[in-house]
């Protein structure tokens, strides 16, 4: 069975500073990796993925996240945050036979101005 | 723009009362799930169909909730009886099998607050 940790619950950033939002992740078998994003009063949207490949991926909104399969993580980075990026992000898996996904609890994203 | 249409996105009922909530997937997908978050519990999943058929539904309270795909373009979630503790917001997800996996495209929510 996989499981997904998101070891912040909160992370309060200045504007225009990087961020990291950390996700680990164990699982017996290779997985796929997620990042969705919640924006305030909405559903989730996909903001990157891992399928295979290149261990560092690309998303939307100037995110990326790089998948290390020693350290069994897959933390989301953005070198510099706007105000609109306030919102919740959630890291989740799946098997590679499953089409589920396996949720984290979510980082909430904090800006300060 | 393809999206998953979610109706109502608000609802206020009484306890006891039965709720329906719809979902319209977005067309050609084949894999629906019916997810609900919460602020203490974050987002669980209630029900996943793949091609019209229900997969899992071990998420779901049995005795009072329900899930049906009648058709491709409609799925359905019904509470009777409705209760306090199942005031959360409701999605609705839609996606596809094979490369695509895990890639879903969820709905604007269907906010429920039972008194």
């Amino acid at each position: 069975a996989q499981s997904v940790t998101q070891l912040d619950s909160q992370v309060p950033v200045f504007e225009e500073a990087p961020v990291e939002l950390r996700c680990n992740y164990s699982s017996s078998v290779s997985v796929y990796l997620f990042w969705y994003v919640q924006y305030p009063n909405q559903g989730l949207q996909l903001l990157l993925k891992y399928l295979s490949g290149s261990t560092l991926v690309k998303g939307i909104n100037g995110f990326e996240a790089e998948f290390n399969k020693s350290q069994t993580s897959f933390h989301l980075r953005k070198p510099s945050v706007h105000i609109s990026d306030t919102a919740e992000y959630f890291c989740a898996v799946s098997d590679r036979s499953n089409y589920q996904l396996i949720w984290g609890a979510g980082t909430k994203l904090i800006i300060k101005p | 723009d393809a999206r998953v249409t979610q109706t109502p996105r608000h609802k206020v009922t009484e306890m006891g009362q039965e709720v329906t909530m719809r979902c319209q997937p977005i067309l050609g997908h084949n894999t629906v799930f019916w997810y609900r978050q919460t602020m203490m519990q974050g987002l669980e999943l209630l029900a996943y169909f793949r091609n019209r058929a229900p997969l899992d539904d071990s998420g779901m309270p049995k005795d009072r909730f329900s899930a049906e795909m009648p058709d491709a373009t409609l799925a359905t979630l019904k509470i009777q009886p409705s209760e306090p503790r199942d005031s959360a917001v409701y999605f609705c997800a839609s996606g596809l099998t094979g490369g695509k996996a895990g890639e879903l495209f969820f709905g604007e929510g269907s906010r429920l607050t039972v008194l």
